[in-house]
């Protein structure tokens, strides 16, 4: 059972920087991926890290987002710059797995953290 | 970018009943779409990847089907623990989105 855990700051000031770290019990699959959800909204892919360093990144906020990852602290973090209240949301991360190339699915989820930006 | 919808938005279903959501995705995406169960609170749960595997651990009345750009999954018989939101979720060119969902339930 693979077990990913996701730790911050639960409140930001605007245009402040988010820093999120997911912290997970094993580095398998091909990556992790951050994905968030605004209060009784949809889910929103952020980013993705494959353990080959390769990144993949929302088009609309690429510029804001930085995904690396610690393969000696099993952990991925996840930078957000800019923050705005619209950027309110639960965040999780989720490991990736594959069954064929380019069929990636997020199988194993950490239980979210709420990030609150306000002043 | 590739968008997907759902449909219907919401359902009412009672338990027994057969219940089918659809994902229609805005070009043809093969079979890169999964879908996900979301209770009040909790992470999303993985329940159908690659358009119709059952994640390991799933019940067997789940199931999805589909390709190009219309999909559905359905759940054949609804149990008390299945009302919940369900997602779809796309990842053709190694880019991810995912539908508004569709709540299930108490009719």
């Amino acid at each position: 059972q693979i077990t990913l855990k996701e730790s911050g700051p639960t409140l930001v000031k605007p245009t402040q920087t988010l820093t999120l770290t997911c912290t997970l019990s094993e580095f398998s699959g091909v990556g992790v991926g951050w994905i968030r959800q605004p209060p009784g909204k949809a889910l929103e892919w952020l980013a993705l890290i494959y353990w080959n360093d390769d990144k993949r990144y929302s088009p609309s906020l690429k510029s804001r987002l930085t995904i690396t990852k610690d393969t000696s602290k099993n952990q991925v973090v996840l930078t957000m710059t800019n923050m705005d209240p619209v950027d309110t949301a639960t965040y999780y991360c989720a490991h990736t797995s594959q069954q064929h190339l380019g069929e990636y699915y997020f199988d194993y989820w950490g239980q979210g953290t709420l990030v609150t930006v306000s002043s | 970018d590739i968008q997907v919808t759902q449909s219907p938005s919401s359902l009412s279903a009672s338990v027994g009943d057969r219940v089918t959501i659809t994902c229609r995705a805005s070009q043809s995406i093969s079979r890169y779409l999964n879908w996900y169960q979301q209770k009040p609170g909790k992470a999303p749960k993985l329940l159908i990847y690659a358009a119709s595997s059952l994640q390991s651990g799933v019940p067997s009345r789940f199931s999805g089907s589909g390709s190009g750009t219309d999909f559905t999954l359905t759940i054949s018989s609804l149990q008390p623990e299945d009302f919940a939101t369900y997602f779809c979720q796309q990842s053709y060119s190694f880019f991810f989105t995912f539908g508004p969902g569709t709540k299930v339930d108490i009719k």
